[in-house]
């Protein structure tokens, strides 16, 4: 079936290093979406890409659209303690309703 | 505070048992979904209503059904409780028909004894 595929699944980086969490679907997607949980709340809606080859930023994070609309990135610069949490990506794939990838979960250390 | 509300935040009960989750979307939104979120695990989503009608289907059970009322609170219905179905529902809301941006509530989580 469709599926949005996100790694790495967990990473662990000192604070002040950078982190890099990547989102690949299997079908071309028409927009996509960044999200953000932390520990023990909901899900944030962080960012929606629509063009391809479209790059956004928000402070120290930047957030890529593949030319071919099947992958997208999400990059922290210089991480900090406040980053802790679990990244998702969300695509429309066509069906109706967005498809959340797995989530990479970011432990930053102090 | 993204404006959806759900309730109760906690629930706790026991195997075969029925339980009712219930959400208020935002001001506004027509859309509303339901996801379960499993320890440690991604978002699954469950169902999508919009305006009363079902618009989405995911990876819902059987035991678990979901509706939504004339003014746009939405109710998911698990029955039959297995341990397995502890977890993290999340409800979410959204303007529109299509992949909006969605708010989501600060979810119910659900143990089963």
């Amino acid at each position: 079936g469709q599926q949005v595929m996100q790694i790495p699944q967990y990473q662990h980086v000192q604070e002040g290093e950078d982190f890099t969490t990547y989102c690949n679907s299997s079908t071309t997607l028409s927009n996509i979406q960044w999200y953000k949980q932390r520990p023990g709340g909901h899900p944030v809606f962080l960012i929606q890409l629509v063009k391809s080859g479209e790059v956004k930023k928000q402070k120290r994070l930047t957030f890529q659209f593949g030319e071919a609309k099947k992958n997208s990135s999400l990059h922290i610069t210089a991480t900090q303690t406040t980053d802790v949490g679990t990244y998702f990506c969300a695509g429309d794939t066509g069906r109706r309703a967005l498809t959340f990838g797995s989530g990479t979960r970011l432990q930053v250390q102090p | 505070d993204s404006g959806v509300t759900q309730t109760p935040k906690h629930l706790i009960t026991a195997t075969g048992q029925r339980v009712t989750l219930r959400c208020s979307p935002r001001s506004g939104d027509l859309s509303v979904y339901w996801y379960q979120q499993s320890l440690d695990q991604g978002l699954q989503f469950l169902i999508q209503y919009y305006n009363g009608e079902e618009r989405a289907k995911g990876n819902i059970l059987e035991r678990f059904s979901a509706q939504q009322f004339p003014d746009l609170h939405s109710e998911l219905n698990l029955s039959s409780l297995e341990l397995g179905d502890s977890a993290l529902y999340f409800c979410a809301s959204s303007a529109g028909i299509g992949t909006d941006t969605q708010y989501f509530g600060p979810g119910t989580r659900l143990t089963v004894l």
